[in-house]
């Protein structure tokens, strides 16, 4: 088994739709979840990040955390075709100089909005 | 500020062949990264330097090796270019081990 799943999609829904995302993972030790939108011929690049369980939202955007489930989504409300990109989920176990702890990505879900 | 620059951005090989790509990054990170991205498969973690003058293997280091130059600057070399190796290849930086992750744009490297 995989240490991150992630369902790779693709997902379409039309402009203005509520979009979640999600993943499930493994190692009940992760603490940080972090969200990464990819952009065709792009880097990912970093949306959001939590730490242990709960909400974030910034903007459009809401994180969450189930920890007790092992499960993150990412929510996209009133989702632009802007918004159409891979997005990705990473995990990790800890910041506190953690020598030689990288992150853990998932696969990456595929999101079109038409418009 | 560019954040993490990699050069080239697209490469042709013959198999065989070595190359090296660069990454530098100007965000006074400690860590940086290489992965390669091939559909289906996600990003995987070839190799990675916590730290300047250290560098450990991630999950697919084999035909590949890295160089740690400096604290900006994070190198891999292909020694013989093999078909298998084409992909796109992203550098990856962050403050310390585990934290988020700043990448560049990529190199894409095909081996014929």
């Amino acid at each position: 088994q995989k240490e991150v799943e992630q369902d790779p999609g693709p997902l379409s829904v039309p402009e203005g739709a509520i979009v979640s995302l999600n993943c499930t993972y493994s190692n009940s030790a992760f603490q940080y979840f972090m969200w990464y939108r990819q952009y065709s011929r792009k880097g990912p690049e970093l949306l959001m990040y939590t730490y242990s369980s709960g909400n974030k939202e910034d903007g459009r955007f809401t994180a969450q955390v189930d920890k007790s489930s092992k499960y993150i989504s990412l929510f996209i409300r009133d989702s632009q075709p802007s918004d159409s990109a891979t997005y990705l989920c990473a995990m990790s176990l800890a910041w506190e100089n953690q020598a030689g702890t990288a992150l853990i990505f998932g696969k990456g879900t595929t999101l079109s909005v038409s418009s | 500020n560019a954040g993490v620059t990699q050069t080239p951005k697209f490469q042709v090989l013959k198999t065989g062949q070595s190359m090296t790509l660069q990454c530098a990054q100007d965000m006074n990170h400690n860590s940086m990264y290489w992965y390669r991205q091939d559909p289906g498969m996600g990003l995987r973690l070839i190799y990675y330097s916590a730290s300047e003058g250290t560098t450990d293997k991630g999950e697919v280091p084999n035909g590949y090796n890295v160089s740690r130059l400096n604290k900006r600057e994070f190198s891999l070399r292909l020694e013989s270019a093999a078909p298998s190796q084409t992909s796109v290849y992203f550098c990856a930086s962050s403050e310390i081990s585990a934290q988020p992750q700043h990448f560049g744009d990529g190199t894409r490297l095909s081996i014929l």
